[in-house]
């Protein structure tokens, strides 16, 4: 296992185009988060699947996002109509959770995250 | 709501000495406590969790404190050396899915 993939690792766009990320957590993982982070500050919490099922959105995660997860595996983040706002990096993290107790009882484990440059 | 500040934002030390990092957070009902290093463009590696049962865990020259009736926690760097430059988090688990972050100490420490 080679840990949390993400990809691109780098995407420039124009305003007003759409762009999608993905990431592969680890295998065993059953928690999936996206995060968004902006220069200075520590990540911000997007939103979260328990395996195939979106559980929470934040309030930052305007009608212009969208995740999945389709199969339970991996998860695709899709901006569309991306403004300059949206420029910051995108991080996926992953956590193995005991199903039932509600609770996060797993360490998050990090990809490299994706960077987004909105023109 | 919980709140999580660490102080001090950044940090310049010579080689070789020990140094501690200091992480507060507002409501002491927490789930876990993790501790994060990030490099320049990266994500965050994980470097020391502890559970809110526990008062401290050690990983190498890394030691994480845990006091959850104060709303602190610490971690301590031994002997520091040049690659241990980086930005620290703390992150603080309120239980199910949240995880509030920090904005961290970026660390320079000096050849």
């Amino acid at each position: 296992d080679t840990g949390v993939s993400q990809n691109p690792r780098h995407k420039i766009t124009k305003r007003g185009q759409n762009v999608t990320f993905r990431c592969d957590p680890i295998s065993e993982h059953n928690r999936l988060y996206w995060y968004r982070q902006t220069l200075g500050q520590g990540p911000e919490f997007l939103t979260y699947f328990q395996n195939e099922a979106q559980l929470e959105k934040s309030r930052l995660l305007s009608d212009r996002f969208s995740a999945e997860r389709p199969k339970g595996s991996f998860s695709t983040l899709e901006i569309q109509r991306t403004e300059q706002g949206d420029s910051a990096m995108y991080l996926c993290a992953s956590s193995f959770n005991l199903i039932g107790t509600g609770e996060s009882t797993g360490e998050l484990f990090f990809g490299e995250g994706s960077r987004l440059t909105v023109l | 709501k919980q709140e999580v500040t660490q102080i001090p934002a950044a940090l310049s030390v010579p080689e070789g000495e020990n140094l501690v990092l200091n992480c507060s957070f507002t409501d002491s009902a927490i789930y876990n406590l993790q501790w994060f290093r990030q490099d320049p463009g990266k994500g965050l590696t994980s470097l020391l969790l502890i559970q809110s049962s526990q008062r401290e865990q050690t990983s190498g020259r890394l030691n994480a404190s845990l006091d959850k009736s104060s709303g602190r926690s610490t971690l301590y760097i031994a002997a520091s050396q040049p690659g241990d430059s980086a930005t620290y988090l703390c992150a603080v688990n309120t239980g199910g899915f949240k995880t509030i972050f920090g904005a961290g100490t970026r660390l320079f420490v000096k050849a």
